[in-house]
């Protein structure tokens, strides 16, 4: 079936270091993929998303490129801060008309000063 | 733009009782969506909604929740009764058309 996987967490890192977060996708056809962000006492935001193969989808710093070839839509900035802190869930769309979104498990980043 | 309005925010109930989740969409969103999100894992749709009709309900637990969406916009999940493992955030999220879903904060609940 559909599914995602992403790296456990947590994450922690300094304050302007580099953030990879590793998101790997099984699905039959061609989802779309997002990474969401949950602030802590908030809901998800959309963070970022890409509806097709070599897309590359932006915001706020964050960048993540749909690979076809491995499966992966992983998730980079070039120098987190602090309030970067939160947890993020890689997730696809598949069904069509549905829209029924398929998470991964979250992953929990601590920037520290 | 006003987002998707959930309530309460915190719920805490004994094992056996009853409790309702109230979920407001934003305007002009004719799909609604309730996800269960047990701590340490990523949301799971528990039913979805078009307008006031049923699109998924797969993954819905019908032995003791219930879900309704009476006039195509807010709408009401239950739980009766609630057991331990029910203890999660309750996630409500809407749509139009396109592929994004806007969530609430959500309710979180406890079960004791």
């Amino acid at each position: 079936g559909n599914s995602v996987t992403q790296m456990e967490g947590p994450v922690t890192l300094s304050e302007e270091a580099f953030l990879t977060i590793n998101c790997t996708y099984t699905a039959t056809g061609y989802p779309s993929l997002f990474w969401y962000v949950q602030y802590p006492g908030e809901g998800l935001q959309l963070l970022l998303k890409a509806t097709k193969a070599d897309d590359k989808g932006s915001n706020k710093g964050f960048e993540a490129t749909y690979r076809k070839e491995t499966t992966s839509f992983h998730l980079e900035k070039g120098s987190v801060q602090v309030s970067d802190s939160a947890v993020y869930f890689c997730a696809l769309v598949y069904g069509g008309a549905t829209n029924k979104l398929i998470f991964g498990t979250g992953t929990l980043l601590a920037v520290q000063p | 733009e006003a987002g998707v309005a959930q309530s309460p925010r915190y719920k805490i109930i004994e094992k056996r009782q009853s409790v309702a989740f109230w979920c407001n969409p934003i305007s002009g969103h004719a799909t609604l969506y309730w996800y269960q999100q047990i701590l340490g894992q990523g949301p799971k749709l528990l039913i979805q909604f078009q307008n006031n009709g049923v699109v998924d309900d797969s993954q819905l637990p019908k032995d003791r929740f219930s879900a309704e969406r009476l006039k195509g916009v807010d709408s009401t999940l239950k739980i009766q009764p609630a057991k331990l493992e029910d203890s999660a955030v309750y996630l409500c999220a809407s749509n139009d058309r396109v592929d994004i879903q806007y969530f609430g904060a959500g309710t979180r609940l406890s079960v004791l």
